[in-house]
């Protein structure tokens, strides 16, 4: 089993919309957890950390439940500029970050 | 610029070449991070410093691979007699501070090709 699993996708929705990824992860140690996004050929950029308390960052909400392992990641309002892959990380100590696979999402006119 | 920058970005090379890549994190960053990434995959750990201390290596480091930081600042990352399953895009990332929860920040990458 992975460490940390997604969905690849693609998620293919319309501007607008809200679109929801979820993303598991199996070491129940694990102590911090980010998204990041990564564009076609070019490095990965934080989007946002993710706590247990959830936060939200505009468009974005990400959701941490510690019980069950997983992560999410909500988008509203969908822009064509939204169209990335998504990581899924977790950082299980020693400094090292896990990705996962990441989700593909396709925002169309 | 003040983000973490690799040279080069793009290496071509014949198999058996030896190759060598260089990292400069954000100038105050104390951590840096190799990752090394192949298409449909997330990047996959390498290698952690914390100075200029080598604190931690993932097994997918065999012995032909080294990495140094030798003044706390810039880092290289070797490949010795270079495979074709070593072609990835290599990439750096720097981090500061203590704590687990730090974001860490990344390079635009090495993209490597072996002929």
């Amino acid at each position: 089993r992975k460490e940390v699993e997604q969905d690849p996708g693609p998620f293919n929705v319309p501007e607008g919309a809200t679109v929801a990824f979820n993303c598991t992860y199996s070491n129940s140690a694990s102590q911090s957890f980010f998204w990041y996004r990564q564009d076609c050929r070019k490095e990965p950029k934080l989007l946002m950390s993710v706590y247990s308390s959830g936060n939200e960052d505009g468009r974005f909400t990400a959701q941490l439940n510690r019980a069950s392992q997983y992560i999410s990641l909500l988008i509203r309002d969908s822009k064509l500029s939204d169209s990335a892959t998504y990581l899924c990380v977790v950082n299980a100590g020693f400094q090292k970050l896990v990705f996962g696979t990441g989700t593909r999402l396709l925002v169309s006119p | 610029d003040t983000g973490v920058s690799q040279d080069p970005r793009h290496k071509i090379t014949k198999r058996g070449q030896n190759v060598t890549f260089r990292c400069d994190p954000i100038s105050e960053h104390n951590r840096l991070y190799w990752y090394r990434q192949t298409l449909g995959q997330g990047p996959e750990f390498l290698t952690y410093f914390q100075n200029e201390a080598q604190l931690e290596k993932s097994r997918l480091l065999s012995d032909r691979f080294s990495a140094e930081r030798p003044k706390g600042s810039f880092s290289t990352l070797e490949i010795q007699r270079t495979e074709q399953g070593d072609s990835a895009m290599y990439l750096c990332a720097s981090s500061l501070g203590q704590g687990l929860g730090q974001p860490q920040h990344f390079g635009d990458g090495t993209r490597l090709s072996i002929l």
